[in-house]
């Protein structure tokens, strides 16, 4: 199975600032990579699929890219109700797997 | 508003049994692949398993860590899905979030709240 690597674990960021979040596959492959965004007590949401396309109704500032191996996740500038977990997720090879999550809290 | 709730978590002896079920509303359930996917403290989402919709025959495919253990099925008349679980081990011990896959084979557009189950002695 692809195994799916986060980093950081944990992402410092102030209000403002501009947080990149990485995700790295054990396997290459082309775009099937989403990304989660899950805050405590909440569902968790779907921000990016196909790597780089929003979902419905995300706000522009979360932006997805990457190929192959790496893929990245780039919030330009961070709002309070973006600081939570981040999961990315590939869906191109059986069985479906995820990173760990990066946590990203407020400086 | 789309809506998943799961319930039935709680503490169980290795060994046991237990059954969870997912309520959903406000998105075509009975066209929706429904997943499982479980988090264990500390550790990353695991995917449990699907069942797919009456088009697909409710066909159902699982992760080698549950398979023959964990049974998935659905009441599409109730918009219920359901994860019977049975011989549970301690490192079952996890959230577990059932999923409504959209269009997109393995994307979970989707997610509940999560329900805690505990196998301990």
């Amino acid at each position: 199975e692809i195994v799916m690597t986060q980093s950081p674990a944990t992402l410092s960021v102030s209000p403002g600032e501009r947080a990149t979040l990485s995700c790295r596959a054990s396997q290459s492959f082309s775009s099937n990579l989403a990304w989660y965004q899950r805050k405590p007590g909440q569902a968790a949401r779907l921000l990016i699929y196909g790597a780089s396309t929003r979902a419905t109704g995300i706000p522009a500032r979360f932006s997805g890219s990457g190929s192959g191996t790496e893929f990245t996740l780039t919030i330009s500038s961070l709002q309070s109700e973006d600081f939570a977990v981040y999961y990315c997720q590939q869906y191109n090879n059986w069985p479906w797997t995820f990173g760990q999550g990066t946590k990203v809290e407020i400086k | 508003e789309v809506q998943l709730v799961e319930s039935g978590g709680g503490l169980v002896q290795p060994g046991g049994s237990l059954k969870l079920s997912c309520a959903a509303s406000g998105f075509t359930f009975s066209g929706s692949a429904i997943h499982w996917v479980r988090q264990a403290s500390g550790k990353g989402l695991e995917w449990v398993g699907r069942v797919r919709s009456k088009a697909n025959s409710y066909a159902t495919d699982y992760a080698a860590s549950v398979k023959g253990r964990f049974t998935i099925s659905r009441n599409d008349s109730k918009n219920t899905a359901y994860l019977q679980m049975n011989s549970l081990k301690t490192e079952d011990t996890a959230v577990y979030y059932c999923s409504a896959q959209g269009p997109v084979a393995g994307l979970f557009d989707y997610w509940g709240q999560g329900t805690l189950v505990t196998v301990s002695s």
